[in-house]
C-alpha cells in the first residue's frame, strides 16, 4: 500500500512570497489533515477534511493560508504572503476516519529567508 | 501549561539500555498516540492505547487513565532507535494534542 505523499520535499522561498504544497493522500481516506511542526515543537493541526469539505480549520491563519481539497482526494494547502515565522515542517496525514489511526506523509521543510 | 507533557526532552543512551520515556496529560481523551518521527520529518505511528499494555516487538506501551500517564518503554536499544517519540493525546473533539516530543539518541 503507497504512503502518503508530499511535495516538494523542501523549499525555500522570501518573505511576502507565495508557496504551495500538495498532498496524495492514502487511497480511501476520507480524512486529510495539514499540520505545522515549528522546529522543536508537536505538530499542530491547521486544517481538517472529511472528503472534500472542512471540519476544522479552527488554527489556520485565514489571512495568508488556504487550503482545498476539490475532488476529496488530493489536497494543497497555499500560503499567500510567506512571512519568516512560517519557516517549519509542513506535514499532511490521511486516515479512513476522524478517529482511526493517522498515517503521515515525509512533510515539507519550509525555510522562509 | 501544555496539555500533554513529555518528560524528558532530551534523552542519551548506550546501545542496549533500557528507556522509558513519559507522557502525562491533563484532558479527558479516548485514546492515546505514541509516534516517532526520524530526521527528515517523516512520522510512524507506534501505538493507540485506550487501556493497559501493548508491545511490539522491543517497544511497550502503557496507559494508567486514573493516573492520567503512559510510558513508552524501549528494550535493549539499538542506534537506529534515535529519533523524536511524540505522544498524542485525542480529546473530547476528537482532535490530537500533541506532546513536544522526546528527543532520543542511542550511541553504539
Amino acid at each position: 500500500e503507497a504512503g502518503v505523499a508530499q511535495s516538494p520535499r523542501y523549499k525555500i522561498i522570501e518573505k511576502r512570497q507565495s508557496v504551495a504544497f500538495w498532498c496524495n493522500p492514502i487511497s480511501g481516506h476520507a480524512t486529510l489533515y495539514w499540520y505545522q511542526q515549528i522546529l522543536g515543537q508537536g505538530p499542530k493541526l491547521l486544517i481538517q477534511f472529511q472528503n472534500n469539505g472542512v471540519v476544522d480549520d479552527s488554527q489556520l491563519p485565514k489571512d495568508r493560508f488556504s487550503a482545498e481539497r476539490l475532488k476529496g482526494v488530493d489536497s494543497t494547502l497555499k500560503i499567500q504572503p510567506a512571512k519568516l515565522e512560517d519557516s517549519a515542517v509542513y506535514l499532511c496525514a490521511s486516515s479512513y476516519g476522524s478517529v482511526e489511526t493517522q498515517y503521515f506523509g515525509p512533510g515539507t521543510r519550509l525555510l522562509v529567508l | 501549561k501544555n496539555e500533554v507533557e513529555q518528560s524528558p526532552q532530551n534523552l542519551t543512551a548506550q546501545e542496549g539500555e533500557f528507556i522509558t520515556i513519559n507522557c502525562s496529560y491533563s484532558v479527558g481523551i479516548s485514546a492515546l498516540h505514541w509516534l516517532q518521527q526520524h530526521p527528515g520529518g517523516g512520522i510512524v505511528s507506534l501505538f493507540m492505547l485506550s487501556s493497559g499494555k501493548k508491545k511490539h516487538g522491543r517497544l511497550i506501551a502503557t496507559i494508567n487513565i486514573q493516573e492520567k500517564h503512559s510510558s513508552l518503554h524501549i528494550t535493549a536499544s539499538h542506534p537506529r532507535d534515535s529519533a523524536v517519540y511524540i505522544c498524542a493525546v485525542r480529546g473530547n473533539t476528537d482532535k490530537l494534542i500533541f506532546g513536544t516530543g522526546t528527543r532520543l539518541q542511542v550511541f553504539p
